[in-house]
């Protein structure tokens, strides 16, 4: 089913603590990315990286981090200074050519309390 | 940067009916407009794209157009069948190779 994968499908996690989200591919791609979702807001670009051990800040970075030690491999780090982490967080990947298609995981809802 | 309106936000139609959902972008560098289905919980697929170097694309029920001069591009789903129903994003993208979303519009098809 796209050779993404996410973990965990839904996550809880009390305020004031950081919580990793998982994001692996098998498909080779270069270039992946982390989106956010919230309703009506449609997909909000946190962090893409284009190669290994390189990232880049999308339109809404603030309070999150990422790594890209492996090709296969782009984890999200949720920390506490993110103001509303509720959210549905989708990662991608792609070939790094233009018009290349995004291929998405299946996503985790993550909800801090 | 990229600057993508979706319309409309919410679209309801009968089965049988025709949808249209219409995209514009800001950037006349972008070159490549995907279209991704997502139902609920699920994660966005690709249903069809189109480049600049062409106006129209069909595959079955589904096609896009695309004027590069007024910089819109819409989705048409005709003979519209209940699971059709989903949120539909556009996107539009350019040089930076980043797609830029539209906010999505919900689609329900009523038996």
């Amino acid at each position: 089913d796209g050779g993404i994968t996410q973990s965990p499908k839904y996550l809880f996690r009390k305020e004031g603590q950081n919580v990793t989200l998982s994001c692996e591919q098998n498909l080779n791609h270069d270039a992946m990315y982390w989106y956010r979702q919230d309703p009506g807001q449609g997909l909000r670009l946190i962090y893409y990286s284009q190669i290994v051990n390189d990232f880049q800040k999308g339109d809404i970075a603030e309070g999150y981090s990422v790594s890209r030690e492996k090709k296969e491999s782009f984890p999200l780090t949720v920390t506490s200074a993110q103001k509303n982490p509720t959210a549905f967080y989708l990662c991608a990947s792609s070939l790094s050519g233009i018009g290349s298609e995004q291929y998405f995981g299946p996503g985790t809802r993550l909800t801090v309390t | 940067g990229e600057n993508v309106e979706q319309h409309p936000s919410t679209l309801s139609v009968q089965e049988g009916d025709s949808a249209v959902i219409k995209c514009t972008y800001s950037d006349s560098a972008s070159n490549y407009f995907p279209w991704y289905k997502q139902e609920l919980g699920k994660r966005p697929q690709l249903i069809i794209d189109i480049r600049s170097n062409v106006g129209e694309k069909k595959d079955q029920r589904i096609a896009v157009t695309l004027n590069k001069t007024a910089k819109h591009f819409s989705l048409h789903i005709t003979e519209t069948q209940p699971e059709d129903s989903a949120v539909y994003f556009c996107a539009a993208r350019g040089g930076s190779y980043i797609p830029t979303f539209g906010r999505g519009t919900s689609l329900i098809v009523h038996p």
